[in-house]
Parts: C-alpha cells; structure tokens; sequence
C-alpha cells in the first residue's frame, strides 16, 4: 500500500531564507506527484505537477524536482515572504485513472 | 470557469440527521473524486467517478455513506445518518485523467453535534 510522509511536520523560517520541503513515497511506481499549497480554512491550491518521466517542474519561486527510484520528491521555495506561510501537500497519483494519495503535510511559518 | 464549486460551506446538524453536501466539477473533467480532512488523519479518499461511474469506494467509511453522480456536472455526497464523528471538511476535487492534475473545491465544514 502506498503511503507518503512528509517531513518536517512543521517548518519555521525568517523572511528571505531559502527552504526545501521534503516528500517520500513507498512505491515508486506512480504515475505523478502534485504539490498543493493550503491557507487556514481554505481548499487545496495546485502547485506543481510533475508526470513520471519529468525531473522537476518549475513556477515562479517555486522548484519541485521527482527522483522516483528512490521514492522522493522536494519543494524548493526561493526567497520565502511571509505570504508563503501555509501548509504544504505532496500527493502521488497512482495510474492515469487511480486517486491521489497525500502526505500529511509541512506546516510553513515565514516570520517577516 | 468558475473551478469546483461545493455547497454548503459550513454545515451544522445535530446527530442521527440526513446531510447531503454537492459538488459541480469543472466542465470537461472526467473524473471527480470526494475526500474527507481531518486533524487526526489527514485528507483520505472517500469514492472516486471516472465519467459518472464509481471506480472505488473502499474509502467511504460504513454504509451510512452513499455518493452519486447522476451526470457529469453533479455529484452528491450524502450521510445518514449522521454521527459526531464524520465532523470534518469534505472535499470534492475534478480532474482531467492521465495528464493534468486535480483542482480542488473550498470544501465543506461539516459539524454534526
């Protein structure tokens, strides 16, 4: 059964500082890997898709790289701002048809 | 497009009550999926839809949970009756399949008291 752990479970950081948030999967046959962003009380915001035969993905400030032989993913946020503070989501799809399966997510605190 | 719009918001209800929450997907996704959240577990799947149809509802947790979708614009989610403990945020997210990700409705907030 696929699981996918996060760590750390909570991240703090001051403003500017360059910061990874790490994901791990136990099976590496997995079709892709989203990351979502989740502000307090509110949906999943899509991040970063990565497909299966990609290495990493890139948007804005944001770097998401897929080594799928060892089972891990990394978020790499550039210049963190205080508007970064949120709770991260890794999540792997398993099959073109199969469900999403999260990590419990890193909670990010970027102090101004 | 709008994105996935689920309704309510914010449910109360007191025990032993029917609740049906509802999603409208994003039009031309074929696959709709409902997850619940919690502080204890985190997001797990509920049932997922690939063009109307149930693939998997292992998720759903007893039989007093029931998912529908009647065409590819709707989906229901409906609980009876309820129990304090399916409190939690249910989420109902659409997608195209193989290439593109899920996008994600704002959820509902459901309390049963």
């Amino acid at each position: 059964k696929q699981e996918v752990t996060q760590i750390p479970a909570a991240l703090s950081v001051p403003e500017g500082e360059n910061l990874v948030l790490n994901c791990s999967f136990t099976d590496s046959a997995i079709y892709n890997l989203q990351w979502f962003r989740q502000d307090p009380g509110k949906g999943l915001t899509s991040l970063l898709l990565i497909q299966s035969s990609q290495r990493e993905q890139t948007s804005g400030r944001l770097n998401a790289s897929l080594d799928k032989s060892s089972g891990r993913s990394t978020l790499y946020i550039a210049a963190s701002q205080p508007g970064d503070s949120a709770t991260y989501l890794c999540a792997v799809r398993e099959g073109s048809q199969g469900n999403l399966i999260f990590g419990k997510g890193t909670k990010l605190s970027v102090k101004p | 497009d709008a994105g996935v719009i689920q309704s309510p918001r914010h449910e109360v209800t007191e025990m032993g009550q029917e609740v049906t929450l509802r999603c409208k997907p994003i039009s031309g996704h074929n696959s709709l999926f409902w997850y619940r959240q919690t502080m204890m577990r985190g997001l797990e799947l509920l049932i997922y839809f690939n063009n109307n149809v149930p693939i998997d509802d292992s998720g759903m947790p007893e039989d007093r949970f029931s998912a529908k979708m009647p065409n590819a614009s709707f989906s229901t989610l409906k609980i009876q009756p309820s129990e304090p403990r399916d409190s939690a945020v249910y989420f109902c997210a659409s997608s195209l399949m193989q290439l593109y990700g899920y996008t994600f409705g704002s959820g509902t907030r459901l309390t049963v008291v």
